[in-house]
């Protein structure tokens, strides 16, 4: 089984640049989840979708944006890169929310230059 | 929101020796508690997680963790370290809408041969 998918692995943005980061799991997962982890900071979450057509901000939203067309597929877009944005990204899935653990994918490790 | 301290962010023992990570959080129900680790380039782990069962709980590979509801924490503790322990590793809280997770900071084990 592939769990969770990210692509891609690794990417570097010029500031202003725009990209999608791609996340697809096969568990057939409702909960899906978008995570930036920085040094010394844990993981902050950034959106969030409970089912396909269903999504809601985190902690730290501003700068980026997702859809969920599928229950298999949680893109997320940056707009406008920032140095700020550069991070390693995590993307998640959970078969429900509270109390069932995450399954989360290989990271992208992004960096705006 | 839900809070999560994690005390230490490096931590060495010896191989052999009494691993143990402390994680505290803020919560006035009982929440949803979880261990994770992090290997290097890898997303997070699942190691084990309390859902207000037994409030010793076994995780794989030796790691166990005790809900102490007075305390309000959740360590996480391994007899005999061994070298293979060597990685991050993150305590996280379920928030209180159950649609997310609190990481902590996360901390780094070493483990000396």
């Amino acid at each position: 089984n592939a769990g969770v998918t990210q692509t891609p692995k690794f990417r570097i943005l010029k500031i202003g640049q725009s990209m999608t980061l791609q996340c697809t799991q096969d568990m057939n997962h409702n909960y899906m989840y978008w995570y930036r982890q920085d040094p010394g900071m844990g993981l902050k979450l950034i959106y969030y979708s409970v089912g396909a057509g269903i999504t809601d901000k985190g902690e730290v939203p501003n700068g980026y944006n997702v859809s969920r067309s599928t229950t298999e597929d949680f893109p997320l877009r940056l707009e406008l890169a920032a140095p700020s944005q550069t991070s390693v990204y995590f993307c998640a899935s959970s078969w429900a929310g509270e109390g069932y653990g995450y399954t989360f994918g290989s990271g992208t490790r992004l960096t705006v230059v | 929101a839900q809070s999560v301290t994690q005390l230490g962010s490096h931590v060495s023992v010896s191989e052999g020796a009494l691993v143990l990570l402390r994680c505290n959080y803020s919560s006035s129900v009982p929440p949803y508690l979880f261990w994770y680790v992090q290997y290097p380039n890898q997303g997070l782990q699942l190691l084990l997680k309390y859902t207000s069962a037994a409030t010793l709980v076994k995780g794989i590979n030796g790691f166990e963790a005790e809900f102490k509801k007075s305390e309000t924490s959740f360590h996480l503790t391994k007899p005999s370290a061994h070298m293979s322990d060597a990685a991050e590793y993150f305590c996280a809280v379920s928030g209180n809408t159950g649609n997310q997770f609190y990481f902590g900071t996360g901390t780094s084990l070493t483990v000396i041969p």
